[in-house]
C-alpha cells in the first residue's frame, strides 16, 4: 500500500519568506510527526498531532514554525520569516496509534533558505 | 534527560566481515527501540523494531538486541555487503509521547 508521502522533495527559498510543508500519513494512521534533520546534526522532534488530542508542541524551536493537522490526515508544516538556520531536511511520519509504536517515514523535504 | 549515543560515529570495513554497531540511551524506562537505516538523499527505513520486553529481534542478516537494565542495544551485521552501506541510526521511543529521542548515527561503509 502506499507509504507517507510529502511534498515537495526539495524547496529553495529566501530568507524572511514563508514555507509551507505538506505530509500525506498512511491512510488510516492516527498519530503524525514532524521531525528536522539538520546538515551534520540528528533528528529532532518538532510536533506531534495524535487524533483530536491537542498537539505536543514542545519541540518546535520559534514561534515562526506551525504545523496543523486538517481532518485527521493531511498535515502542513508552515515556517514564517523562514531564516538560514531552517535549512534542513523535514521528516514526517504516521503511527497506527492503538498497540502498535512503529514509525513509518516520508522521505522528507529538502529545505534550502538562501 | 533522554539521550541516545551511538559509537561509532563511522565505520569502513571490507566486504563479507560480520559487525556491530551500538547505540546507549541514558533513562532505561523505554517503550521500545528502534534501528533504522538512512541513504544520502533519502528517508529513513525502519529495519527493526524491539519493544521493551523483548531481548532482540532478527531480520534476515540483521540482529538487534536490548539490554534495558544497562541502557545498550546492539546492531549485528553478518556478511557485511557493499549494499549495507548506509548511515544506520537508533532511536527510543518513550511513554511519554512516543516521539522518538534519536541517535546521531554510524557511518557505514562496506568496501568491495
Amino acid at each position: 500500500g502506499a507509504g507517507v508521502s510529502q511534498s515537495p522533495s526539495n524547496k529553495v527559498t529566501e530568507k524572511g519568506k514563508d514555507v509551507e510543508l505538506r505530509c500525506d500519513p498512511i491512510s488510516g494512521h492516527t498519530a503524525l510527526y514532524w521531525y528536522r534533520q539538520s546538515l551534520g546534526q540528528g533528528l529532532e522532534f518538532l510536533i506531534y498531532f495524535q487524533g483530536n488530542s491537542a498537539p505536543d508542541k514542545s519541540g518546535l524551536p520559534s514561534d515562526r514554525f506551525s504545523a496543523e493537522r486538517t481532518g485527521g490526515s493531511v498535515s502542513t508544516l508552515t515556517i514564517q520569516r523562514t531564516q538560514q538556520e531552517d535549512s534542513a531536511v523535514y521528516l514526517c511520519a504516521s503511527r497506527a496509534g492503538g498497540g502498535s509504536h512503529e514509525q513509518y517515514f516520508g522521505p522528507g523535504t529538502r529545505l534550502t533558505v538562501t | 534527560k533522554q539521550e541516545v549515543t551511538q559509537i561509532p560515529a563511522a565505520l569502513s570495513v571490507p566486504e563479507g566481515e560480520n559487525l556491530v554497531l551500538n547505540c546507549s540511551f541514558t533513562d532505561s524506562a523505554i517503550y521500545n527501540l528502534q534501528w533504522f537505516r538512512q541513504d544520502p538523499g533519502k528517508g529513513l527505513t525502519s529495519l527493526l523494531l524491539i519493544q521493551s520486553s523483548q531481548r532482540e529481534q532478527t531480520s534476515g542478516r540483521l540482529n538487534a538486541s536490548l539490554d534495558k537494565s544497562s541502557g545498550r542495544s546492539t546492531l549485528y551485521i553478518a556478511a557485511s555487503q557493499p549494499g549495507d552501506s548506509a548511515t544506520y541510526l537508533c532511536a527510543c521511543t518513550y511513554y511519554s509521547n512516543y516521539q522518538l529521542i534519536w541517535g546521531a548515527g554510524t557511518k557505514l561503509i562496506i568496501k568491495p
